[in-house]
C-alpha cells in the first residue's frame, strides 16, 4: 500500500547531540512537510518542500534543517537538540493540483517521538 | 489562510450522534473546509472535505450553511474508538500548506 513511513518511531538523543529523522513516501507526491507536535498541542508546521523548493516557516528555529535528496525521501536534522525540542515529529505529503479544484489532503506518517536527555 | 475556532473539548456517549461546529468567519471564496482526526501517538488522518451544503462519506457528514462562515462535522453513532482530536481547517489549493488550529478533543464515554 502507498504510504508515508517514518523512521525511527522513537528516538532518544542527548542534549546538544545532532539527530536526524527520516521520512519516505511511496505516494509520489510533490510536497513533503515536517511538523512538530508537543503534548496536547496542535501540529506546528516547521517547513515544507514543493518539489525541490524549500519553504521555511518564519518562526522555525535555525536549529532545524531539512534535506530532500529525491521525491521519495525527506530528512529533518536537529543540529543541537535542547530539552524544548522533545516532541512528536510528523512528516506529511500532498500533491498540488492546478486550478480551483478542491484542496488536496495531506497524508501523515505515524510520527517519530523524540526524547532529549 | 482563514482562522478557525472550535470548542476545546466535548464529551459524548457511545451510540450518540456527535456534532462539532467550527467557525471560520473570514473564509475566502475559493476555500474548502477540511476535517482531520488524530488519535494519540498517530499522525492526523483526513476525514472529510466540503465546499458548500452537505457532504457525506462512510465516516462522517459535513454540513455547511449558505454563508459558509461555519461548518459542522457530524459523527453518527459514535463508539469509544472515536475518542480523538478533531481539527477543522480551511484553505484552497493555492496554499501549499495548511495550518492546524487547536482542535476539539472528543471523549466518548461508555
Amino acid at each position: 500500500d502507498a504510504m508515508v513511513i517514518q523512521n525511527p518511531r522513537y528516538q532518544v538523543t542527548q542534549f546538544g547531540k545532532p539527530v536526524t529523522l527520516s521520512c519516505s513516501q511511496t505516494l509520489n507526491h510533490n510536497v513533503m512537510y515536517w511538523y512538530q507536535q508537543k503534548s496536547s498541542q496542535a501540529p506546528k508546521l516547521l517547513f515544507h518542500y514543493y518539489d525541490k523548493d524549500f519553504n521555511n516557516e518564519a518562526d522555525t528555529p535555525d536549529n532545524f534543517q531539512s534535506r530532500r535528496p529525491n521525491t521519495s525521501f525527506c530528512f529533518l536534522d536537529i543540529r543541537s537538540p535542547g530539552l524544548g525540542d522533545a516532541a512528536m515529529y510528523l512528516c506529511a505529503t500532498s500533491t498540488i493540483r492546478t486550478g480551483y479544484s478542491s484542496t488536496d489532503t495531506q497524508y501523515f506518517g505515524p510520527g517519530t517521538r523524540l526524547t532529549v536527555l | 489562510l482563514a482562522k478557525t475556532t472550535q470548542p476545546i473539548s466535548m464529551d459524548s456517549y457511545e451510540g450518540q450522534e456527535v456534532n462539532i461546529t467550527c467557525s471560520h468567519n473570514n473564509i475566502a471564496t475559493n476555500d474548502y473546509i477540511t476535517w482531520y482526526q488524530q488519535f494519540p501517538s498517530q499522525g492526523p488522518r483526513f476525514i472529510i472535505q466540503g465546499y458548500k451544503t452537505k457532504v457525506t462519506n462512510e465516516v462522517a457528514s459535513l454540513f455547511i450553511p449558505a454563508d459558509r462562515k461555519s461548518s459542522t462535522l457530524s459523527l453518527p453513532r459514535v463508539s469509544l474508538s472515536d475518542t480523538a482530536v478533531y481539527y477543522c481547517l480551511v484553505g484552497d489549493n493555492r496554499d501549499d500548506k495548511i495550518i492546524f488550529g487547536k482542535g476539539t478533543r472528543l471523549h466518548i464515554l461508555p
